[in-house]
């Protein structure tokens, strides 16, 4: 089974902060994704990456940035967090050509 | 018009019902058709993955891709309260290439034992 892990279920943080949010995959997937995801507003491409140090603007980049050192770790970084930006975050992968997507069990993020 | 419309819902039934979902799309050339189940609090997981039109049976549950309606539908029969989740279509191909997805909002689904 893939298997997609995000560091932290829940985090509370302040306005102004640096905040990294990390992700793992265990199955040597090529691709990987942030979405954010609000109600009423589904889920949204914040930026994703189809090799390491590979990376593509998705459709809401705007006050997140993202890095990709080795092939099973993604990180979004949101650089000064601001209240906007609280909302349930969402990793997953894809192997090579394929979509499908495996979904990691998301970072529940509170700016405060 | 947004490419992907899926009504939110929310969608109650009693248990042992037909549930329905629907989905339509603009873009004709999206050719990869996906349901996501995501249950409260949890990543969403892939349910049903079918290619251009036609059905895919797996247990309980149905897709079906009509590309002519560009229309997509997910039928849970005998609906159980372990079913209740919100459910979101998925898809791909054309400009939406390099594995990347159109997801539809979700339409949240209450299985009443």
């Amino acid at each position: 089974d893939v298997k997609v892990t995000q560091s932290s279920r829940y985090l509370v943080k302040r306005t102004g902060e640096k905040v990294f949010l990390e992700c793992v995959q265990d199955m040597d997937h090529e691709n990987m994704f942030w979405y954010r995801q609000d109600p009423g507003l589904g889920l949204r491409l914040i930026y994703f990456s189809y090799d390491v140090k590979m990376k593509e603007k998705g459709d809401i980049p705007e006050g997140y940035s993202v890095s990709r050192e080795k092939k099973e770790r993604f990180s979004l970084i949101l650089e000064s967090a601001s209240t906007n930006q609280t909302s349930m975050y969402l990793c997953a992968s894809s192997a090579g050509t394929s979509d499908e997507q495996y979904f990691g069990p998301g970072t529940r993020l509170t700016v405060t | 018009q947004k490419e992907v419309e899926q009504d939110p819902g929310p969608l109650s039934v009693p248990e042992g019902a037909i549930v329905s979902l629907n989905c339509t799309y603009s873009n004709s050339a999206f050719q990869y058709f996906m349901w996501y189940r995501q249950y409260s609090r949890k990543g969403p997981e892939l349910l049903m993955y079918t290619y251009s039109s036609g059905n895919k049976e797996d247990g309980r549950f149905t897709a079906q891709v009509d590309k002519s309606s560009k229309y997509i539908s997910l039928f849970i029969r005998d609906s159980q309260p372990s079913d209740s989740a919100t459910y979101l279509c998925a898809m791909s191909g054309g400009v939406y290439g390099n594995n990347r997805l159109a997801f539809g909002k979700g339409n949240q689904v209450v299985v009443i034992p």
